[in-house]
């Protein structure tokens, strides 16, 4: 069983374009739901990341925005540049009740046109 | 402040050898994770440390896999006898216990089984 679903599978977007990466999940356990971000040959490293009880979170250029009661949240990236080509994940966990394992998604490929 | 380490960052073996690897967390993080990462795909939680402690093993394929955290520190994981199928990248993380945040990822060690 999927517990996060992640979409699309890649992504190619213009340099200066908006990135959008969506997930969608099912345990409604879960109560923190960060985005990694990942090179080619390094482990994910965290981006950003939410809690429930706020709908959107923004950081520079990178925004999650959270929909509860349809289960789906996603990542935009905005003013997309090439140094932002990498594999996106989400990923969800029950954190803030003890369990801190994170549960991903299967990730996305991005890659930002110059 | 050194990130997380592992070693061998790769490693070639035939099918049915044994082979370890190898994992010094953050200082000060009592909770690791072994994680496995398939070509494509997102990170698969293998097994999870509060201090030497395992807590959270239901996706370690015991006949195969075993893992170590010996004084609560650094940890091994090792397969034994390794399969084909068993090629993939394993990721360590650490995080620091009952506090709601990121997990900090090495740079995976990179299994290829011929």
């Amino acid at each position: 069983q999927q517990q996060v679903k992640q979409s699309p599978q890649s992504l190619i977007v213009q340099k200066g374009g908006i990135s959008i990466i969506n997930c969608a999940y099912e345990n409604t356990a879960f109560d923190y739901f960060p985005w990694y971000q990942q090179f080619p040959g390094k482990g994910p490293a965290l981006l950003i990341a939410i809690r429930p009880d706020v709908s959107e979170k923004k950081e520079g250029r990178f925004t999650i925005s959270f929909n509860k009661s349809a289960k789906q949240f996603s990542l935009h990236i905005m003013d997309s540049q090439p140094g932002d080509s990498a594999t996106y994940f989400c990923a969800a966990s029950k954190a803030f009740s003890g369990y801190s394992t994170l549960t991903f998604g299967k990730g996305t490929m991005l890659l930002v046109s110059p | 402040e050194a990130g997380v380490v592992q070693s061998p960052r790769y490693k070639i073996i035939e099918k049915k050898q044994p082979v370890a690897f190898w994992c010094n967390p953050i200082s000060g993080h009592n909770t690791l994770y072994w994680y496995l990462q398939n070509l494509g795909q997102g990170p698969e939680l293998l097994i999870r440390y509060e201090n030497e402690e395992a807590v959270d093993d239901s996706q370690l394929p015991k006949d195969r896999f075993s893992a170590e955290r010996l004084k609560g520190v650094d940890s091994t994981l090792k397969i034994q006898p390794a399969e084909l199928g068993d090629s993939a990248v394993y990721l360590c993380a650490s995080s620091e216990t009952g506090a709601v945040g990121e997990l900090f990822f090495g740079e995976g060690s990179r299994l290829t089984v011929l």
